[in-house]
This record gives structure tokens, sequence and C-alpha cells, in this order.
């Protein structure tokens, strides 16, 4: 059972840089069949993707976010990373992991628990 | 970039009603569209992928149709359960989510 975990801090100052990781078990980050995504969820607003990446590392980002937006991977640690720089309150959400496949209609099948990151002084 | 229209915005129903729920696409995108159903607290939960295929241990009263531009996800008979926020996908596009409300 493919499993997804965020861990990064809940709180960042405006202006800063907000980090997160995302930690994959049960299966292989080296996939060809998967992409690796970031979503999140503002509170009362709707669902948000960020941007994903490719175990080779080719990205793709939201057009919106892209400016500010950096998604690597680290294939030793099968994890994959979100920075988010230059933050405001308006970043503040419940953040996303999650396993998006290549074939088909790039579906989301495995998520992680998310995360609630809080941009505030 | 593609843009991806879901409505209605909101809808109240009662338990057993037969409810739909469409996700419009502002250029073809063939049957590549998917639904998700999002309860408060845990992750979203993968309900339909391209377009018409029910996902493994996904109830039969949920269904999809739908292909080009204009999709659908039909509850056929709603349970309590179900009353919560639906989205649809499109590669890196979510729709605006739908809310499902007791009447």
């Amino acid at each position: 059972q493919v499993q997804l975990q965020e861990s990064g801090p809940g709180l960042v100052k405006p202006s800063q840089t907000l980090s997160l990781t995302c930690t994959v078990s049960g299966g292989s980050i080296i996939s060809g069949s998967y992409y690796w995504s970031w979503i999140r969820q503002p509170a009362g607003k709707g669902l948000e993707w960020i941007g994903r990446i490719y175990y080779t590392g080719s990205t793709s980002y939201n057009p919106s976010l892209k400016s500010r937006v950096t998604v690597s991977v680290d294939t030793s640690k099968n994890q994959f990373s979100l920075k988010l720089n230059s933050v405001t309150a308006a970043d503040t959400a419940v953040y996303y992991c999650a396993r998006t496949t290549v074939l088909y209609s790039n579906y989301i099948d495995y998520w992680g628990q998310g995360t609630l990151v809080t941009v505030s002084s | 970039d593609i843009q991806m229209t879901q409505s209605p915005s909101s809808l109240s129903a009662s338990v057993g009603d037969r409810v739909t729920i469409t996700c419009r696409a502002n250029q073809t995108i063939s049957d590549s569209l998917n639904w998700y159903q999002h309860k408060p607290g845990v992750a979203p939960h993968l309900l339909i992928y391209s377009a018409t295929t029910l996902q493994s241990g996904v109830p039969s009263r949920f269904s999809g149709s739908g292909s080009g531009t204009e999709f659908t996800l039909t509850i056929s008979s709603l349970q309590v359960e179900d009353f919560v926020t639906y989205y649809c996908q499109h590669s890196l596009t979510f729709g605006q989510g739908t809310r499902l409300e007791i009447k």
C-alpha cells in the first residue's frame, strides 16, 4: 500500500519561503508510471494544483504560481519537495502531496493526509 | 490554457435523490477528466477516472459520462455520507467544486 506523508513547518513568516517534503513509502518514486504532485486548499476555497515532478526531474507548474515555486525530487530518499517563496497570508492553506498517473487521465490515486501551513508574523 | 467550469457551486437535495454535477472544458479534452469526493478534514478521494471509469471500491451509485468538452457526475440515490464536496479535474486544473447539501 503506497503512503505519502507531508512534513515541514506549520508556520511561516510573510516574505519567507515555505518548504515542505513528501516521503513516499510502499512504492518507489522511480516509476515511469507516475508524477508526484503538490496541491493546496485555502480555508473555505477549492483545490489548487501547485505543480508536479517526474522522477527524472521534469516539472510542470501552475502558471499563477510558477514564478515562486520549485518542486524537486530526491530519489535516494524516495522524497519530493516543495518550495514556495515570498509567501503572503494568501498562501495559508492545507498542502497535500499526491501521486498522479502519467497514462490515462492523469488522475490522483494516492494522497498524503495534508498539512496546514499558516503564513503569519 | 484549458479552463474547467464546474456547476452548480452548491446543490440542495434529499436522501434518495438522483443528482448530476457538470464540468465543462473550454476546449476538447477527449476523456481526460476525473472526479473526486472531498470530505472535511481528509484528503480527496478518487471516484471516476477517464470520464467514465469507476475507481475500484467506489459504490456503483456513482457514475460519470461525457467526452470532448462536457462531462457529468451522477449520483443515482443519495446517501447521507454523500453530502460533501465534489471536484472535477483535468491535467493540472480542478473545477471550482460543488457542495452537496441536505435539503
